[in-house]
């Protein structure tokens, strides 16, 4: 059973901090890696994809992974009350018969307080 | 970008009914997915197809059924609503290869009553 993992949260920071989301995964083939946001009422936005070890940079989004460690994050810097939302990690991977799938975590819900 | 559009944002149907769900995708993409999703339980598959008249089941299909005529339209079927399916639904595309993201619909937000 493939499984992603995510603090449900709620995460608290004041505006103007960094907000730092976490996921981890337990399939090790996995190769492509997501990050949604999603506001109450709507649907997952894709934000961030990410697919080799490192970090990638995308305006105030940082997304970081680390294969061997099974485990991608997200930073979101100069955070803004308009980032307070739902954080989704969803995780792909090339096993047979998913190859097409995305696993989603259950979310970590971001409060960025005034 | 990518449009996903889902045909209702908002649908009410009584208990017993047959419902449609219709989901239309400008990209050509291959893979066309329906969740549903509920508070506390996360995003849930329930069908997603491959490829025109192909259908693989997800992790919940039962009381479901699904149709792809052509490939940029996939509709969602509740053979009889039954208020345990009261939900919002979700429907996503992407391309064939394995790698690349889900791009979802707004959404419909179904009441069974």
């Amino acid at each position: 059973q493939k499984e992603v993992e995510q603090n449900s949260g709620p995460l608290s920071v004041p505006e103007g901090a960094i907000a730092s989301l976490n996921c981890t995964y337990s399939d090790r083939v996995s190769q492509s890696f997501f990050w949604y946001r999603q506001y109450s009422g709507k649907s997952p936005e894709l934000i961030m994809s990410i697919y080799s070890n490192g970090d990638k940079e995308d305006g105030r989004f940082t997304a970081q992974l680390n294969k061997a460690s099974q485990y991608v994050s997200l930073l979101i810097r100069d955070s803004q009350p308009s980032d307070s939302a739902t954080y989704l990690c969803a995780v792909n991977s090339i096993s047979s018969g998913s190859a097409r799938q995305l696993t989603f975590g259950s979310g970590t819900q971001l409060t960025v307080l005034p | 970008d990518v449009k996903v559009t889902q045909s209702s944002r908002y649908l009410v149907k009584r208990t017993g009914e047959k419902v449609f769900l219709e989901c239309v995708q400008d990209m050509d993409h291959e893979n066309m997915f329906w969740y549903r999703q509920d508070p506390g339980l996360g995003l849930r598959l329930i069908y997603f197809s491959y490829d025109v008249k192909m259908k693989e089941k997800g992790d919940i299909p039962e009381g479901y059924s699904v149709s792809r005529e052509k490939k940029e339209r996939f509709s969602l079927i509740l053979e009889s609503a039954s208020t345990n399916q009261t939900s919002m639904y979700l429907c996503a595309s992407s391309l064939e290869v394995g790698n690349q993201p889900q791009h979802f619909g707004d959404g419909t937000r179904l009441s069974i009553l």
